[in-house]
């Protein structure tokens, strides 16, 4: 079976660091999404890891290792505006671009 | 500035009726796909097509079918709502190969009553 476990919500204040975690058991593993998206909007990306290791991207970063099937997203210098959800999304190696996202991190981020 | 554009924002409509929610892409991607997003459920795919008239069923297909007759449009079909079909629907689309993200359109809140 497929499943993405992710916390349903977090919080944290201005300045601070937050990780958001994301586990996932599924069939084939072929790459790993994060998405952010505020309320009423569309999902944005913000980024893609296949191989292990840490990709940093100014404020934000994602982990991945894949021996664990575990993958955090590291947002740093948290603003007001980080209010959002957070998806995390796997791309099943059955040689399509399908991705198989979790239920979602609501994050809310307090002054 | 790449763009998904989605034909309405807000949709009503009575249980029973044909409903067509219409995507359009302008970034020439191969694939494009519908989710539906519901609360606690996340982003559900509901058909994606990998290129025009080809089309593959997601996770949830009962109850939708869909069109894609130029590679830049994407419609989704609900033959006869059902209150069960109220929900936000995304469109998204991506250029194939893997690891290529997927852009999404501004969603459409649809309501059966």
């Amino acid at each position: 079976g497929q499943n993405i476990d992710q916390p349903t919500e977090m919080t944290a204040t201005e300045g601070a660091i937050v990780q958001i975690n994301c586990t996932y058991q599924t069939s084939g593993f072929n790459g790993l999404f994060w998405y952010q998206q505020h309320a009423g909007e569309a999902p944005t990306f913000l980024s893609y890891n296949v191989l292990d290791g840490l990709e940093e991207k100014g404020r934000f970063s994602s982990f991945l290792s894949r021996s664990k099937g575990y993958s955090y997203l590291l947002l740093k210098e948290l603003q007001m505006k980080d209010s959002a959800s957070y998806l995390c999304a796997v791309r099943d190696l059955d040689n399509t671009d399908k991705l198989i996202f979790g239920t979602g991190t609501r994050l809310q981020v307090f002054p | 500035d790449v763009k998904v554009t989605q034909s309405s924002r807000y949709l009503v409509k009575r249980t029973g009726e044909k409903v067509f929610l219409e995507c359009v892409q302008d970034m020439d991607h191969e694939n494009m796909f519908w989710y539906r997003q519901d609360p606690g459920l996340g982003l559900r795919l509901i058909y994606f097509s990998y290129d025009v008239k080809m089309k593959e069923k997601g996770d949830i297909p009962e109850g939708y079918s869909v069109s894609r007759e130029k590679k830049e449009r994407f419609s989704l079909i609900l033959e006869s709502a059902s209150t069960n079909q109220t929900s936000m629907y995304l469109c998204a689309s991506s250029m194939s190969g893997g690891g290529y993200e997927q852009y999404f359109g501004p969603g459409t809140r649809l309501t059966v009553t």
